[in-house]
């Protein structure tokens, strides 16, 4: 059963710390996608990976906020420095094209951070 | 842009009862539709979807949507709710021939006994 891994499950960290989120998409997918979930914005789209390159971050603030596809089965969400209002649930999710050029995303289970 | 409307952030049923959770959306050109869920601390599940051809959806655990391009709606039904089906569901669409998401803010669905 293929699914999306992601790591950490939780974190908690202090304002300004680096934070480093990691995902491993389903194997085969070519398209990678990071969200991130907050009671007040409902589901973000940060930023997405087709073929490891990068296509869209405009969803990041670009002061703190990086994502790299090192290689095809890791995909980082990394922010540095912290602040509180980046808690949140942050989601990656993969996909490839299917029938007419849609995509099926599948997400992981989130990483749920605190900034206190 | 695309734009999503989810009407009620919570909807309360009682078990047995039909499920409806009404999605709009606005584009001029009929896109991709999804139907997602959420279970309690968990990533989110694709439901349903509709790309082309029978605007009847079927999807798991019993959900159907149907598509009405004159009503630019996607709403999503059960016939008959569990207490397993207290979630909370997003509706989605897409441009045909792009791969992002547009997400709405989500309906809580409460299921009582």
């Amino acid at each position: 059963d293929a699914r999306v891994t992601q790591t950490p499950r939780h974190k908690v960290t202090e304002m300004g710390q680096e934070v480093t989120m990691r995902c491993q998409p389903i194997l085969g997918h070519n398209t990678v996608f990071w969200y991130r979930q907050t009671m007040m914005q409902g589901l973000e789209l940060l930023a997405y990976f087709r073929n490891r390159a990068p296509l869209d971050d405009s969803g990041m603030p670009k002061d703190r906020f990086s994502a790299e596809m090192p290689d095809a089965t890791l995909a980082t969400l990394k922010i540095q420095p912290s602040e509180p209002r980046d808690s949140a649930v942050y989601f990656c999710a993969s996909g490839s094209p299917g029938p007419g050029g849609t995509y099926e995303q599948y997400f992981g289970p989130g990483t749920r951070l605190t900034v206190t | 842009a695309q734009s999503v409307t989810q009407l009620g952030s919570h909807v309360s049923v009682s078990e047995g009862a039909l499920v409806l959770l009404r999605c709009n959306y606005s584009s001029s050109v009929p896109p991709y539709l999804f139907w997602y869920v959420q279970y309690p601390n968990q990533g989110l599940q694709l439901l349903l979807k509709y790309t082309t051809g029978a605007t009847l959806v079927k999807g798991i655990n019993g959900f159907e949507a149907e598509f009405k391009k004159s009503e630019t709606s996607f709403h999503l039904t059960k016939p008959s709710a569990h207490m397993s089906d207290a979630a909370e569901y997003f509706c989605a669409v897409s441009d045909r021939g792009y791969s992002t998401l547009t997400f709405g803010k989500g309906t809580m669905l409460l299921v009582s006994p």
